[in-house]
């Protein structure tokens, strides 16, 4: 069965360095998205992603944030200078279409972000 | 603003039901759903419901909707161990993005 994937699993990185995750959606879906759970609050959405452009961002998805789909397969979320509260599981999720219920959104297992 | 709201935990025996239960605010929430998380796991997930229907049922899980109040439960029968996770319940609507809100989840233990 067809599966979301996520690298790395877990990623530690020094407060103000950039980090990359990185994940390889369904093949033949069309919508991505980022998620992030900060450890026990509440999934949120970040940001969605159709035909190579942001369909919805949150106010979380601020100037520091970034997203890409660098080729065919990949789709990536930049940090670009991390902080302490950006520690977080985020997880990426991608879907057949946009909206309806035939938008089931497909989840990755999550990059757990750690920022000392 | 949206809001989706669930109880933290719950504990029931093996073979008995499990109800969990979530509030949510957006009366213009299309779409209801609820995924599983197990440990080291992505959101799975597990049945949703149009918001013009008041119940759905798949196997061992019963999705009721009461759309007046805007309550969703998830009844699972005969509760097994391998149903020990953490279950989310999420809305969406039509007109976004498919933007999913989310509850805080809740943990359910299931003891044999």
């Amino acid at each position: 069965e067809p599966e979301v994937t996520q690298t790395p699993s877990h990623q530690v990185t020094q407060m103000g360095q950039e980090v990359i995750l990185r994940c390889v959606p369904i093949s033949n879906h069309l919508y991505f998205y980022w998620y992030r759970q900060i450890l026990g609050q509440k999934v949120e959405f970040l940001v969605s992603f159709y035909n190579n452009e942001i369909s919805e961002k949150s106010e979380i998805f601020d100037d520091q944030f970034s997203v890409e789909r660098p080729d065919g397969s990949n789709f990536t979320l930049k940090i670009r200078s991390t902080k302490l509260e950006d520690s977080a599981m985020y997880f990426c999720a991608s879907s057949p279409t946009g909206t309806g219920y035939k938008d089931t959104q497909y989840f990755g297992p999550g990059t757990r972000l750690t920022v000392l | 603003g949206e809001d989706v709201e669930q109880s933290l935990f719950l504990s029931v025996r093996e073979g008995d039901s499990s109800v969990i239960n979530c509030t949510y605010t957006d009366s213009s929430s299309t779409y209801l759903y609820w995924y599983k998380q197990e440990p080291g796991a992505g959101l799975q997930l597990l049945t949703y419901i149009f918001s013009n229907m008041d119940m759905k049922q798949d196997q061992r899980l019963t999705v009721l909707l009461n759309k007046k109040d805007k309550h969703l439960s998830l009844r699972i029968a005969d509760t097994q161990t391998g149903d020990s996770a953490i279950y989310f319940c999420a809305e969406s609507h039509d007109g976004n993005t498919g933007k999913l809100i989310f509850g805080q989840g809740t943990t359910l233990q299931v003891k044999p």
